[in-house]
């Protein structure tokens, strides 16, 4: 079974800030089955990435994602006050077929 | 502009079936795979399971034995059923849109807002 280990759990950071997230997989993932989604309170998560780097339609260009094998990584080049929320990894295709990360909350500090 | 609307009850009882229903509107249900996703309150997102618009399904191992999904493409709806429900299947439930094509994942792309269901006597 893949275990999604996302880190940090919280991240504090200001506006204009960089934030680099964390996801490692406890097996290889396909590059090709892996996305990212964030979530705001009260609402349904919104997919931001997918296929480990390619943005969703919509996405601003200040969210970037990159990795392969076990370890990925989402990057909010410089955060917008409406950046802060919660992100989620999640990987398709492997048993089980799909699973979310534990996810990273990124709060202003 | 493909929308999700879940529906169902918002309160089941201890060891009963949880039924919710997934109206897919905009669009079509064909030629996609269909999901829930559940959270229970204040934590991560959960797996449920999915069908793929022709009937195929695919269900979290550890929700397996309890989980039933279906689809009726002439209502372009899905559905949702969990057997014998405890406290700990309370949470909010999402239906979502998952895009798989040619070996490729685009990911889950269109969600309903969520509807929350409690266990409780």
């Amino acid at each position: 079974e893949i275990v999604l280990t996302q880190s940090p759990g919280t991240l504090s950071l200001s506006p204009g800030e960089r934030a680099t997230l964390s996801c490692r997989a406890s097996q290889s993932v396909d590059s090709s089955y892996l996305a990212w989604y964030q979530q705001k309170p009260g609402q349904a998560p919104r997919l931001l990435i997918y296929g480990a780097s390619s943005r969703a339609t919509g996405i601003p260009d200040r969210f970037s994602g990159s990795g392969s094998g076990t370890d990925f990584t989402l990057t909010i080049s410089r955060l917008e006050p409406e950046d802060f929320a919660v992100y989620y990894c999640q990987q398709y295709g492997s048993s089980p077929d799909l699973t979310f990360g534990g996810g990273t909350k990124v709060e202003i500090k | 502009q493909v929308q999700l609307q879940e529906s169902g009850p918002g309160l089941v009882k201890p060891s009963e079936t949880l039924s919710l229903t997934c109206t897919v509107s905009g669009g079509s249900i064909s030629s996609y795979y269909w999901s829930w996703i559940r959270q229970p309150p204040g934590k991560g997102l959960e797996w449920i399971g999915y069908i793929y618009y022709r009937g195929s399904t695919n269900y979290n191992p550890s929700l397996k034995t309890r989980v039933t999904i279906s689809v009726d493409t002439s209502k372009n709806q899905f559905s949702l059923k969990l057997s014998s429900v405890t406290a700990a299947d309370t949470a909010v439930y999402y239906c979502a849109r998952m895009v798989y094509a040619m070996d490729y994942y685009y990911g889950m792309d269109v969600w309903g807002q969520g509807t929350t269901v409690t266990v409780s006597s």
